[in-house]
């Protein structure tokens, strides 16, 4: 068990629908990743969050967003669903320029 | 751009014996990071072993082992004593000292022969 935390486990939607991905961090880590992964484009990095603020952004589309609140929570909303969003969805934390220790991931399915 | 090459997308290894995965990545920078994590069945992304470029000694947890040419922009792992519970993908990351997304290689699909 790394300690982090994410849920839900598993999110079956259809297309166009809006969800909403929830993950909490290693008890004193302060960054939070979030990472896509799919068959046809392997891992990807998405977003980081430092402490609350926006950090670094990867290969994240205009349709997904993420915050991190002051509880260090963080949350990856997804909007207009597409067949290809389908994917696992990790979030990560670290201490600043740490190992990062992953959740189990929520496994999206748009129908 | 920096980038992670797993040339071996599956290896398959007999129980109890020793196996080397590779892991080739291209960079510019002088600080920097690199990681093997394993995936198994149950999807879990779990650290293996973690090597900082600025040391010269391979990193070692257990029957784990790196081996790091910086100059050749090699990482290989190897395994030793091959178990049935290391059946899983293994990836290959990257990241800066400054950066700290991970960049990753494609996975390689280790089997473990009984």
């Amino acid at each position: 068990d790394s300690g982090v935390t994410q849920t839900p486990k598993h999110l079956i939607t259809a297309t166009g629908q809006r969800v909403t991905l929830r993950c909490s961090p290693r008890s004193g880590d302060l960054s939070v990743y979030w990472y896509q992964q799919s068959l046809d484009q392997g891992l990807q990095f998405l977003i980081q969050y430092y402490n609350g603020e926006e950090r670094a952004k990867g290969n994240i589309l205009e349709r997904f967003s993420a915050q991190q609140f002051p509880d260090l929570h963080s949350e990856l909303n997804l909007s207009s669903l597409e067949l290809g969003d389908s994917a696992l969805y990790f979030c990560a934390s670290s201490t600043p320029a740490d190992t990062q220790y992953f959740g189990p991931g929520t496994r999206l399915t748009v129908l | 751009a920096q980038t992670v090459t797993q040339s071996q997308p599956e290896m398959s290894v007999q129980e109890a014996e020793t196996v080397t995965l590779s892991c080739t990545y291209d960079t510019s920078e002088s600080d920097y990071y690199l990681f093997w994590y394993k995936q198994p069945p149950s999807r879990q992304m779990i650290l293996v072993i973690r090597q900082e470029a600025y040391k010269q000694q391979n990193a070692t947890e257990n029957r784990f082992s790196v081996n790091f040419q910086k100059a050749a922009k090699s990482f290989s792992l190897k395994i030793s004593d091959s178990q049935l519970g290391d059946a899983a993908m293994y990836f290959c990351a990257y990241r800066t000292g400054s950066n700290y997304q991970l960049i990753w290689g494609a996975g390689t699909k280790l089997i473990i022969k009984p």
